[in-house]
């Protein structure tokens, strides 16, 4: 069945890199799209960026010039870095599947604080 | 970007009653192939969301069929009729024919 699970660091110190890693299952990467969407506490979802199913990548200009998104097909994962965090980064990072959304990991809680 | 506008509910929402949520977009959402580009999420307490309605209309897979979307290019509304327990958590609509993909602020629905 299509599965898809975050990975990294709980806590991270401020202006530091944020490095998450989505592992998938049930899937080719090759043939849906993943995205990274985020949410601080208590507040709604942001998109963050996409890496296609053919290597592209688009990200929320917002915070394009932080992040980066890449892939390992082999391993069936998907990587997120952000550089510079600050403390509003602080939130649940999540990645999912293809423009519908339709599958969601867990979810990673990611605390930016010294 | 599109900006996604979602309304508010008058909760608590009495148990077996229905509930309508809105949600308006700055931008037509139909493409010219007749699709509209408009998902509704749910997010219940504690969990990761999961999409209830894709293309305005369709329910996705396993979802009651108690939730129904309808809309125009920029008006969009997510009913649920009889409302349950298992319904409570926060709705969210958000648009995917561009990008940078948006959400709606959430929807809050509470039972009464």
């Amino acid at each position: 069945q299509v599965q898809l699970k975050e990975s990294g660091p709980g806590l991270v110190q401020p202006s530091q890199t944020l490095s998450l890693t989505c592992t998938v299952s049930g899937f080719s990467l090759t043939s849906y799209n993943v995205h990274w969407v985020r949410q601080p506490p208590g507040k709604g979802l942001e998109w963050m960026g996409r890496m296609r199913y053919n290597g592209d990548t688009s990200y929320n200009s917002a915070l394009k010039s932080r992040l980066s998104i890449s892939r390992d097909t082999s391993k069936n994962q998907v990587f997120l870095k952000m550089n510079s965090l600050q403390t509003d980064d602080t939130g649940t990072y999540y990645c999912t599947r293809d423009y519908l959304f339709d599958y969601w990991g867990q979810g990673v809680m990611v605390t930016v604080s010294s | 970007d599109i900006v996604m506008t979602q309304g508010a509910l008058p909760n608590p929402v009495p148990s077996g009653e229905s509930a309508s949520i809105t949600c308006q977009s700055s931008k037509s959402l139909l493409h010219s192939n007749g699709k509209t580009y408009l998902n509704w999420y749910l997010q219940r307490p504690g969990q990761s969301p999961q999409l209830l309605i894709y293309w305005m209309s369709t329910r996705a897979s396993g979802v009651s069929d108690r939730f129904s979307g309808s809309g125009s290019g920029t008006d969009f509304t997510l009913k649920i009729s009889s409302v349950e327990a298992e319904d409570v958590g926060v709705y969210y609509c958000q648009q995917f024919l561009e990008y940078p993909r948006t959400f709606g602020a959430g929807t809050k629905l509470e039972l009464k």
